[in-house]
């Protein structure tokens, strides 16, 4: 059973366009985030949900808008795509009181 | 605020020496240090976790990582590589404050194991 999936793992888009990638976790976990990985491989927090609601957002273009339905599911939608916008995106969640994350797969989105 | 950094991007062992990868941490307070690995082409899969219960900490495939607070350091060792240990390592901090529960991540060692 995947503990944390992404969906789509590839995505290959044009300046400009609006995408969304979707992360659903079966943990139980009721906090979750999402992080970029750079051409470099350099990883940094994006957004953290708990129950919900907005706990962190680093300073992401507003052009970002997380979602989260319900606890188990926390999408991210970008609008008016970059170049700069490529990267791998990786989904994760935790259980509150508990400091480790588990990572799903990453989705690689690439703007052409 | 806390860091981490990693001092050599890569490394490169032969297949049954000694693995070691270097963590250095920033933090006023006892941090919470973990090291994750990344496969090629995929997500980050926890090794270990140092939660200030034992400063010698074991984790999974053979890895253990120890607590050093005089030094600062929570280096990644492995007394005998393996081919499948090809990876790429991670250390992070998690300051697991009012701040939030993030991990702040170092810029990641590129492991290359050797015949």
């Amino acid at each position: 059973d995947t503990a944390v999936s992404q969906t789509p793992k590839y995505l290959v888009t044009q300046m400009g366009n609006d995408k969304s990638i979707k992360c659903e976790q079966n943990l139980g976990h009721d906090t979750m985030y999402w992080y970029k990985q750079d051409s470099k491989k350099f990883l940094k927090i994006m957004f953290s949900y708990n129950n919900k609601e907005l706990i962190i957002n680093e300073t992401v273009p507003n052009r970002f808008s997380p979602k989260s339905p319900d606890k188990a599911h926390l999408n991210l939608h970008i609008n008016s795509l970059e170049l700069g916008d490529s990267a791998v995106y990786f989904c994760a969640s935790s259980r509150s009181g508990e400091t480790e994350a588990f990572f799903g797969q990453g989705t690689r989105l690439t703007v052409v | 605020a806390q860091s981490v950094t990693q001092l050599g991007s890569h490394v490169s062992v032969s297949e049954g020496a000694l693995v070691l990868l270097r963590c250095n941490y920033s933090s006023s307070v006892p941090p919470y240090l973990f090291w994750y690995v990344q496969y090629p082409n995929q997500g980050l899969q926890l090794l270990l976790k140092y939660t200030s219960a034992a400063t010698l900490v074991k984790g999974i495939n053979g890895f253990e990582a120890e607590f050093k607070k005089s030094e600062t350091s929570f280096h990644l060792t492995k007394p005998s590589a393996h081919m499948s240990d090809a990876a790429e390592y991670f250390c992070a901090v998690n300051p697991f404050t009012g701040g939030g529960n993030k991990l702040t991540f170092g810029t990641g060692t590129q492991l290359k194991v050797e015949l």
